[in-house]
């Protein structure tokens, strides 16, 4: 199985200020397809998750543009330009590259200093 | 919309039978990908099981920890989910989500989800 592992695990941000997520994947997400199926997902308290970024780097419909994802074959990063009080939550990466399964990073939290 | 309305969590025996449903709305399900990814009480998300659409081959995976305990099927006439858990352990316990997963076209992810279900397994 792929192990997603993601930094940090916690992370406090200051409103209005950026913040960013790592995540490294164990093997490669590159698919034999040209594609790389890696994920974010954001969850907020007491929330159901919700898909943010698809392919590493997509916004999916709805997604404010101050969330970005970048990064490349075991590496990948989202990113939050300007931190807003609704951001608030735990944020997952999530591979579909090699299945089964799907597998997810551990959680990272934002909460606001 | 998007609508998918988790129902038949509980308190269970270990050892004991569940069947959770999901009820979907707002797509085409006929045509849907779906699965259940869960969440232990303060813990991450685990996928549990897909099923594909029947077109696809309507195939069924699960993952290992529930494999030969869980089953996975879907009734297309009234747009619902089905997740039928046998023999289950105390480390089941937890929160379960319905989601539709999207295919390579398009996001490969799970795009939408339900509220959840709480299944709790406890003596």
């Amino acid at each position: 199985d792929i192990v997603m592992t993601q930094t940090p695990l916690s992370s406090p941000v200051t409103l209005g200020q950026p913040a960013s997520i790592s995540c490294r994947s164990s093997q490669s997400l590159v698919h034999s397809d040209g594609n790389t199926y890696l994920s974010w997902l954001q969850q907020r308290p007491g929330q159901p998750p919700r898909l943010l970024i698809y392919k590493i780097s997509n916004r999916f419909s709805g997604v404010p543009d101050r969330f970005s994802g970048s990064g490349a074959g075991t590496d990948f990063t989202l990113k939050i330009s300007r931190v807003e009080a609704e951001d608030v939550g735990v944020y997952y990466c999530m591979q579909a590259t090699q299945f089964p399964p799907y597998t997810f990073g551990q959680g990272t939290k934002l909460d606001i200093k | 919309e998007v609508q998918l309305v988790e129902s038949g969590g509980g308190l269970v025996k270990p050892g004991g039978s569940l069947r959770l449903s999901c009820a979907a709305s707002g797509f085409t399900f006929t045509n849907a990908w779906m699965s259940w990814v869960r969440q232990a009480p303060g813990k991450g998300l685990e996928w549990v099981g897909r099923i594909k659409s029947k077109t696809d081959g309507g195939t069924t995976d699960y993952a290992a920890p529930v494999k030969g305990r869980f089953t996975i099927s879907r009734d297309d006439s009234k747009n619902t989910l089905y997740l039928q858990m046998n023999s289950l352990k105390t480390e089941d316990t937890a929160t379960y989500y319905c989601t539709t997963f999207a295919g390579r076209a398009t996001t490969r992810s799970f795009d939408y989800w339900g509220q959840g279900t709480l299944v709790t397994v406890s003596s």
